[in-house]
């Protein structure tokens, strides 16, 4: 049974540090792997997919990289600004078109 | 596109009494999810849908938990009778079946039980 975990569930830095925010994944045979944003009260907002053949992938200050055969994934955020407070979660699709979930990294960037 | 769109944005009802959640996918996303999320168990799939078919429906907790989906553009997620322990925030999410594509949300019913 796939088992996604994120350390550490919270995170607090000053703004303009950058955020680096880690994902753990038990079985590797994955098919790719998504990395979500949600504020307070709101749904889940898609950031980034990486394919299973896809080392990293990119969009504007975020970076996601995947190394599946350790079974992680990092998500960069440059440069934190306060209004990237909220909690970010990664899921992995495996067989079945599943997509499991995280416990998400709840961020704090202090102005 | 208007995204995913779900209602009712809350919900709060008595115990006992019978619950709808309804979900509209995005136009042209042919695979629908159904995701519970608590604070304890974080979000939980509970069902899912490709071209209207019930693929997996072995995350419903109880019988009590029915789901269906009628047609391409909606989605009901039934609980009859309604426990407290049911309180939560239930998301529909939507995307293109293939294993390369992004799933999208909606913003969730927050359901209470009381």
């Amino acid at each position: 049974k796939q088992e996604v975990t994120q350390i550490p569930a919270a995170l607090s830095v000053p703004e303009g540090e950058n955020l680096v925010l880690n994902c753990s994944f038990t079985d590797s045979a994955i098919y790719n792997l998504q990395w979500f944003r949600q504020d307070p009260g709101k749904g889940l907002t898609s950031l980034l997919l990486i394919q299973s053949s896809q080392r990293e992938q990119t969009s504007g200050r975020l970076n996601a990289s995947l190394d599946k055969s350790s079974g992680r994934s990092t998500l960069y955020i440059a440069a934190s600004q306060p209004g990237d407070s909220a909690t970010y979660l990664c899921a992995v699709e495996a067989a079945g078109n599943k997509l499991t979930f995280g416990g998400g990294t709840r961020v704090l960037v202090k102005p | 596109d208007a995204g995913v769109i779900q209602s009712p944005r809350h919900e709060v009802t008595e115990m006992g009494q019978e619950v709808t959640l309804r979900c509209k996918p995005i136009s042209g996303h042919n695979s629908l999810f159904w995701y519970r999320q608590t604070m304890m168990r974080g979000l939980e799939l509970l069902i899912y849908f490709n071209n209207n078919v019930p693929i997996d429906d072995s995350g419903m907790p109880e019988d009590r938990f029915s789901a269906k989906m009628p047609n391409a553009s909606f989605s009901t997620l039934k609980i009859q009778p309604s426990e407290p322990r049911d309180s939560a925030v239930y998301f529909c999410a939507s995307r293109r079946q293939g294993a390369y594509t992004e799933a999208f949300f909606g913003q969730g019913t927050r359901l209470t039980v009381v």
